[in-house]
């Protein structure tokens, strides 16, 4: 079956500018969450959509947001981009909610803020 | 909430020889525990998973170890091979309540050496 599929793979935007990041999860699986991934600071956990909900959030601003589709498909979206939010960001779906029976994720949007 | 460590950030091993991976949790109640590898380019991939009602699982050369009471948990490579040369994550869940999320390591760089 097909995986989790992050688009686009590769995206530069400048200062100030906002951009939005698409996930598609795997057929049947309800729950998308999405993470930063950085050297410094690992995976960050930024929310999870469950049918539409979001259903827990991290400690981001609120210049990152997110939301869900009927078909599970996930977009998030960052305004005012900062230097500091570039980053990998992944996308995780599970059949149950907070990846209980286990997480699978997108090959990923590496994110360049110039 | 929720804090995974991970020691060492960094491990080097000859071909053949066993690998250990230790994490530690703060959280008395996290019940689930996967371990995720992530090769260069690529999304992190479940690999093994345990629950705290388990005290050991084993999947072929891997294996996980959990200790409830000192809460730490380990992930143990045997007769590795130069493909096992990733980053590994553990991460640490409590699997219900509405505000339950998975809080990853910040990872290790596992060299194995031909």
């Amino acid at each position: 079956k097909a995986g989790v599929t992050q688009t686009p793979r590769y995206l530069i935007k400048t200062r100030g500018q906002q951009v939005t990041l698409s996930c598609s999860p795997i057929s049947g699986h309800r729950s998308v969450s999405w993470y930063q991934q950085t050297p410094g600071q690992g995976l960050q956990f930024l929310f999870e959509y469950f049918s539409e909900t979001q259903r827990n959030k991290g400690n981001f601003p609120g210049r990152f947001s997110g939301r869900q589709f009927s078909n599970s498909r996930s977009e998030m979206n960052v305004s005012t981009l900062e230097l500091g939010d570039s980053a990998l960001y992944l996308c995780a779906s599970s059949l149950v909610a907070q990846g209980a029976g286990g997480y699978t994720f997108g090959s990923g949007t590496r994110l360049t803020v110039v | 909430g929720e804090n995974v460590e991970q020691h060492p950030s960094t491990l080097s091993v000859q071909e053949g020889d066993s690998a250990v991976i230790k994490c530690t949790y703060s959280d008395s109640a996290s019940n689930y525990f996967p371990w995720y590898k992530q090769e260069l380019g690529k999304g992190p991939q479940l690999i093994i998973d345990i629950r705290s009602n388990v005290g050991e699982k084993k999947d072929q050369r891997i294996a996980v170890t959990l200790n409830k009471t000192a809460k730490h948990f380990s992930l143990h490579i045997t007769e590795t091979q130069p493909e096992d040369s990733a980053v590994y994550f553990c991460a640490a869940s409590f699997s219900t309540g509405a505000n339950s999320k998975l809080t990853f390591g910040k990872g290790i760089t596992l060299s194995v050496r031909p």
